[in-house]
Formats: structure tokens, C-alpha cells, sequence
């Protein structure tokens, strides 16, 4: 079954406290990206990557990092998580960001930082 | 740069009504794509239908058809014949400038449907 797969689903943890968000997609896709979602504000881009080893930020990168070593991994990293960074994530791809397929979604991972 | 307005943050319609949820865009890039999802209280984010910007036809599928109205700007998806099941929040989005990565959002609207 074509998927995204994000882990953890949930996560509480404390300020400082460094933590890896992983997603893994097994369609062979080139682009993935990562987002996040607050109330009122809708989604908005984190990071993305065209392929592998190459990533550039999002609208909202400050306090993040990602890592694209292979073609189906592309962890969210929060070296020093802070209480404003508490969101839903959900990390997405697509075989081409240029044609008409749409971004297929993790099921998320909601964090909680304390 | 690209915007994505969703201006109606609530909706209610009947159970088999049809009901249209509003997204107007704004641009300067001939070629563009639209997109709307449509995410559950279990927190997914399902992908409904999409419209090019040279597209000729409406997009339809199944039930959901896209009303592109290119020179006002508009992309409201029309649901018709509502199930209970599509009580959800329905996100509006369009794809960056040529040569762009980026899926713009908009805020949302929450739609319920009463029995």
C-alpha cells in the first residue's frame, strides 16, 4: 500500500530536550516536505527536499533541521524544542511538485513541549 | 507572492444538500495548480480534487466538483448530495510559482453536516 509513514504519532516531551520526528514514504517519490499546522492559521511549510541531499527551507524553518540521506527518509529534527514549536506536523510527498499529482500526508505527529 | 483566503471559517448544510466552500487566490504566475484536501477529526489530510490553470474544464470527482472562475480568482469546491461523513475541515491550496517547492494553504473552513 502506497504511504507516508510518520513516527511518533504523538509526543510530550520538555524545552531543550533534542527530538527526531522520522518519515519514510515507499513510493519512490523525489520531493518531500514537512509542515506544520496551528489553529487559525492553516498549514504552512517547514522544509523541503527535491531529492536526495538536496533541502531548503520552508516559510517557517527557524528551529528546525532535516536530513535527506535516502530517496525514502526524510527526518524532522528539533535540536532545542521551545513551547511555541508544540503543532501538529505532518511530513508529505509527491513524485513531481511541477505536474498535477497532489502531495500525499503522513497521518501526522501532534507535539506537545512543555 | 502567492495568497490563499478561505473566508468562511464555519459552515453547516443539511444532510443531501449540496453546499460550496469559497477560496479565492491570488498570483502573478500563469501557471498554477489547485488543490483542496479535506482533513477529518481524526486529523488526516485526504486529497479531494485539483485544477490547473489551464485547464478548460471544471474539475470533477465523484461528488466534489471545483467552480474555477480564473479571472475572479476563485476556486470554490461544490460538494453535492452531503453525507455525515463529510463533517470535516476543508483546506483550499495552490502550488508555488514555477520553479517554487511550496503547497500554500489556506485557513480553513470546518464544514458540518446536520442530519
Amino acid at each position: 500500500e502506497a504511504q507516508v509513514t510518520q513516527n511518533p504519532r504523538y509526543l510530550i516531551t520538555v524545552t531543550g530536550k533534542k527530538l527526531t520526528v522520522t518519515c519514510s514514504q515507499n513510493m519512490n517519490h523525489e520531493y518531500m516536505s514537512w509542515y506544520r499546522q496551528d489553529p487559525g492559521l492553516g498549514l504552512r511549510q517547514i522544509y523541503y527536499s527535491m531529492n536526495v541531499e538536496v533541502t531548503d527551507k520552508g516559510d517557517v524553518p527557524e528551529g528546525y533541521k532535516v536530513s535527506r540521506k535516502e530517496k525514502r527518509n526524510f527526518p524532522l529534527i528539533l535540536e532545542s524544542p521551545s513551547p511555541n514549536q508544540t503543532s501538529l506536523y505532518f511530513c508529505a510527498s509527491s513524485s513531481n511538485i511541477y505536474s498535477n499529482q497532489p502531495q500525499h500526508f503522513g497521518d501526522g505527529t501532534r507535539l506537545s513541549i512543555l | 507572492a502567492q495568497k490563499i483566503t478561505q473566508t468562511q471559517p464555519g459552515m453547516f448544510v443539511q444532510e443531501k444538500e449540496a453546499v460550496t466552500l469559497d477560496c479565492t487566490y491570488d498570483t502573478s504566475d500563469p501557471s498554477y495548480g489547485l488543490f483542496w484536501y479535506k482533513q477529518p477529526s481524526s486529523g488526516e489530510m485526504i486529497f479531494l480534487i485539483y485544477q490547473g490553470s489551464y485547464d478548460q474544464q471544471n474539475a470533477t470527482e465523484g461528488r466534489y466538483s471545483l467552480n474555477f472562475q480564473k479571472a475572479r480568482k476563485s476556486a470554490n469546491l461544490v460538494i453535492s448530495a452531503s453525507q455525515l461523513g463529510d463533517s470535516a475541515m476543508y483546506f483550499c491550496a495552490m502550488r508555488g510559482e514555477t520553479g517554487a517547492n511550496n503547497l500554500f494553504f489556506g485557513t480553513g473552513t470546518r464544514l458540518t453536516v446536520i442530519p
